[in-house]
């Protein structure tokens, strides 16, 4: 089967920086996405790596590490918005669906 | 323009009854799924359509039908609803590696 861990709860005050890491066990891979999703909402879209290294967006960064099957989104200068569950998610192949993590839950506090 | 849209955004219903829920995407996407996520916000893949036609069944129950019309649209019907039915359903559609943008989601509740 496939398996996603990610942390289940994240805490992190408001201005600071957090990272959210994720470990995958898949039977292949074809890249990493993360998407956010705010109570209520649906998720968006946030980042996608497919080879090493980082990718930045505005505040948020991805990294990956293929070899270690590991990665992590970083959010910087958090803001009371960013308060939402985030989800990893691993392309299997390029013609199946994404596999997700469980989610993890990020509050930020003042 | 909404690029995915789904209806209803919420549905009430008893048990036994056969319900639809709609989806619709104007970004000329090829790919379109169907997610189911759970009270503990698992989102778990139902169905996937490329172009019309289907390319995944997951072990879904055959109570659940997606139809596809035509390439922008994938609707899923629900027959003889059960509690374990209640969850929030996501329609997206696959902007193939940049990403799947998802509907705002049919909240199901079950009674």
């Amino acid at each position: 089967g496939q398996s996603l861990e990610q942390p289940s709860e994240v805490t992190a005050v408001e201005g600071a920086i957090v990272q959210i890491n994720c470990t995958y066990q898949t039977s292949g891979f074809y890249g990493l996405s993360w998407y956010q999703q705010h109570d209520g909402g649906a998720p968006t879209f946030l980042s996608y790596n497919a080879l090493d290294g980082l990718e930045e967006t505005g505040r948020f960064s991805s990294f990956l590490s293929r070899s270690d099957s590991y990665g992590y989104l970083l959010l910087q200068e958090l803001q009371m918005k960013d308060s939402a569950s985030y989800f990893c998610a691993v392309g299997i192949s390029g013609n199946t669906p994404l596999v997700f993590g469980k989610g993890t839950r990020l509050s930020v506090i003042a | 323009d909404t690029a995915v849209s789904q209806t209803p955004k919420y549905l009430v219903t008893q048990m036994g009854n056969d319900k639809s829920i709609k989806c619709e995407q104007n970004l000329g996407h090829d790919t379109m799924y169907w997610y189911k996520q759970d009270s503990k916000k698992f989102l778990k893949i139902m169905f996937s359509y490329n172009n019309k036609e289907l390319i995944i069944n997951e072990t879904v129950p055959n109570r659940f039908s997606p139809k596809s019309p035509d390439k922008a649209h994938l609707n899923l019907h629900i027959n003889s609803l059960e509690l374990g039915d209640s969850a929030v359903y996501f329609c997206a559609s696959d902007r193939g590696g940049y990403g799947y943008t998802f509907g705002s989601g049919t909240r199901l509740t079950v009674v």
